[in-house]
């Protein structure tokens, strides 16, 4: 199947600083590209909707001031989660559809990315 | 609107023992639908997929009827290993939404050996 790659996989930061986190197609070019917050033992959450050469799009209750999403090309999505702060400590996962294999194609995901504000 | 309710957890099962876990889904249009799993630590993993009614996906063991009469699409798997225990997840996706997923709240399995 088709490979989305994050980086880094865990990230320790101290409360103030910023921290970009990357998700990267390897073998498909993906024009959209989604991120989620996921805390313990919980679902998903889909904070945002990153779209190639355009603004994304965010959910209900998330700052995008926050959450700097930027999807320059079509193998590469960033989220920069600034001025951290401990309550923004999670897991965050990315995802990515390949289009070229049909509308009812899966969604492949990023390992993941631990954040823990310190 | 589309959402997926997905049974709770956490479940517990010993080796060999068999495992259902329900799913059911409301959506406008419609949906495909979808389990991935999740090991500690890492991101999902797709499990198996289902596009239309009454098609059945299957993986490594586990099967899953796509039922539109009952819009459900229970996850089942007739003998467990330990090496299944990890968090379940069920998801819808629907073109009338953009192709959007949703998911269920997880189900966390550990089978004992």
């Amino acid at each position: 199947g088709a490979v989305v790659s994050q980086h880094p996989s865990w990230v320790i930061c101290k409360s103030g600083t910023s921290v970009k986190i990357e998700c990267r197609s390897l073998d498909f070019q993906a024009t959209t590209m989604f991120w989620y917050r996921q805390f313990p033992k919980q679902s998903l959450m889909l904070m945002a909707t990153s779209n190639e050469g355009s603004k994304a799009t965010y959910e209900q209750g998330v700052e995008k001031d926050k959450f700097l999403i930027n999807h320059a090309s079509l193998t590469l999505s960033t989220l920069t989660v600034t001025s951290a702060h401990p309550e923004d400590s999670s897991f965050y996962i990315c995802s990515a559809r390949d289009w070229a294999r049909g509308m009812n194609t899966e969604a492949f995901f990023g390992q993941g990315t631990r954040l823990t504000v310190v | 609107g589309n959402s997926v309710t997905q049974m709770e957890g956490p479940v517990t099962l010993s080796e060999e023992a068999f495992l259902t876990i329900n799913c059911t889904y409301t959506a406008t249009g419609y949906p495909s639908l979808f389990w991935y799993v999740q090991y500690p630590g890492e991101g999902l993993q797709l499990l198996l997929k289902a596009t239309k009614a009454d098609d059945k996906g299957s993986n490594k063991g586990f099967e899953a009827t796509y039922r539109k009469e009952t819009t459900s699409f229970h996850l089942e798997k007739g003998s467990v290993q330990v090496s299944d225990s990890a968090v379940y997840f069920c998801a819808l996706s629907a073109q009338d939404t953009g192709n959007q997923f949703y998911f269920g709240t997880g189900t966390s399995l550990t089978v004992i050996p």
